[in-house]
């Protein structure tokens, strides 16, 4: 089965403090995408990373940072001092490969960043 | 930067109604999705359609769903018979052709609200 789980249904954080949010995927696929989108009270998805499951290098853009350890199938998203403006939805998705290009979303986090 | 727009963005209509949802994908992207996202609740694929065909569609897309691309910019999902359940924001995204054929990304549109009453 293809699955993505966010087990964190909401978190509420004080500005400035540094939030992880768990991601953890099933695929028995031995290529696959995964995906964050970040969706904004606005509604719409914002693209925030790619990675594929060969290259598990950590990334860091700015205040956010992504951890993929495929041993434990993980693909958490952490984001830094955190900010009023980073309140929103955030969603990970897997893309298995070769299937008609779709993501198999999350059921998201909400994040809300009090001042 | 290039977008994906949906027009309308946000839709009311009458149950039993059709409704067409018009999307305008990027000009040079060849794959074109529609996603559904009930208030609240995640994302979910409905099709996906490739050289002027569906490639994969889920169990959502059943036979009140349809999709065209009718000339070459637009690409509409039309659900037939709205029911009340048909209510959510509904996505349209556009990806290109990429020589490693997995690793691509997705352009989002702004969506469409559709309401049934």
């Amino acid at each position: 089965a293809q699955k993505v789980t966010q087990a964190q249904t909401e978190i509420s954080v004080v500005e400035k403090e540094d939030v992880t949010l768990d991601c953890v995927y099933e695929t028995r696929d031995t290529t696959y995408y995964l995906f964050w989108y970040k969706q904004p009270p606005s509604g719409e998805l914002v693209f925030l990373i790619r990675r594929n499951s060969f290259d598990e290098q950590n990334e860091i853009s700015g205040r956010y940072s992504w951890n993929f350890q495929k041993s434990t199938s993980s693909f958490n998203f952490t984001i830094t001092a955190s900010q009023v403006v980073d309140s929103a939805v955030y969603f990970c998705a897997l893309r298995p490969y070769n299937q008609g290009g779709k993501l198999i979303f999350g059921q998201g986090t909400e994040l809300s960043v009090k001042p | 930067e290039p977008e994906v727009t949906q027009t309308p963005s946000h839709q009311v209509t009458q149950m039993g109604q059709e409704v067409i949802l018009r999307c305008v994908p990027i000009s040079n992207h060849l794959y074109f999705y529609w996603y559904r996202q009930i208030l609240g609740q995640k994302v979910e694929f409905l099709v996906s359609f490739y050289n002027n065909e569906i490639s994969e569609k889920s169990e959502i897309f059943d036979d009140q769903f349809s999709v065209e691309r009718p000339d070459g910019s637009n690409f509409t999902l039309k659900i037939r018979s709205t029911k009340l359940e048909d209510s959510a924001m509904y996505f349209c995204a556009s990806s290109e052709a990429a020589r490693d054929r997995g690793n691509y990304g997705y352009t989002f549109g702004s969506g469409t609200r559709l309401t049934v009453v």
